[in-house]
């Protein structure tokens, strides 16, 4: 592993399911990140964790939960998909909070 | 609430030359500052990370500047290459550092 893995890279999903999407880093960085970008709304911060056991909330956090159990994972759960979370979703990290961010390359996901 | 725009939304230039994008922002009261390329279907690649007590920062062809008291950012390209073309993003942290706040972008287009 070199840098950010994110799993799956995309995802057909009914409305209702739950779904983990998964990020891995291996730089062994204290803070992660979930952001969603959409077309015309740019990128948004859903959740953050600054360091292994804790998390935050983002600008749009609802629908979503998190957990940081280890330094390099950070899923992240749609317990309930909805429509309106079809989206690409980005991991990032950064060596600790208001350092650079790196970013993974991504999942596609369309709730139907 | 921190705000970011960028202008222009889009860019076409000739190859070789020099350009500038512009990022501007609400709330002066930043931690740091990033500028981002992001190809088409792909993940954001970090260029350059400005702190907020720096005034510039360069690497390579690229040199980003900073002013906090009137907002604004700015990242000059120095004789673009087709390989620029991409969506340039600018992001600011807020001033605890825990989340960046992402402009919608300019899309560059180099022509050869």
């Amino acid at each position: 592993i070199a840098g950010i893995t994110q799993a799956p890279t995309s995802q057909i999903l009914a409305a209702g399911r739950r779904m983990t999407l998964r990020c891995t880093q291996d730089m062994r960085h204290n803070a992660m990140y979930w952001y969603r970008q959409d077309l015309g709304l740019g990128l948004r911060l859903i959740h953050y964790s600054n360091t292994a056991g804790t998390t935050g909330k983002g600008e749009v956090p609802d629908g979503y939960s998190v957990s940081r159990a280890n330094t390099d994972d950070f899923p992240l759960t749609l317990a309930s998909a909805v429509p309106s979370q079809t989206s690409v979703y980005f991991c990032a990290s950064g060596v600790q909070e208001g350092n650079e961010q790196f970013f993974g390359p991504g999942t596609r996901l369309t709730v139907l | 609430k921190q705000e970011v725009t960028q202008i222009p939304a889009a860019l076409s230039v000739p190859e070789g030359e020099n350009l500038v994008l512009n990022c501007s922002f609400t709330d002066s009261a930043i931690y740091n500052l990033q500028w981002f390329r992001q190809d088409p279907g792909k993940g954001l690649t970090s260029l350059l990370l400005i702190q907020s007590s720096q005034r510039e920062q360069t690497s390579g062809r690229l040199n980003a500047s900073l002013d906090k008291s009137s907002g604004r950012s700015t990242l000059y390209i120095a004789a673009s290459q087709p390989g620029d073309s991409a969506t340039y993003l600018c992001a600011v942290y807020n001033q605890a550092g825990t989340a960046l706040i992402f402009g919608k972008g300019t899309t560059l287009s180099v022509s050869s």
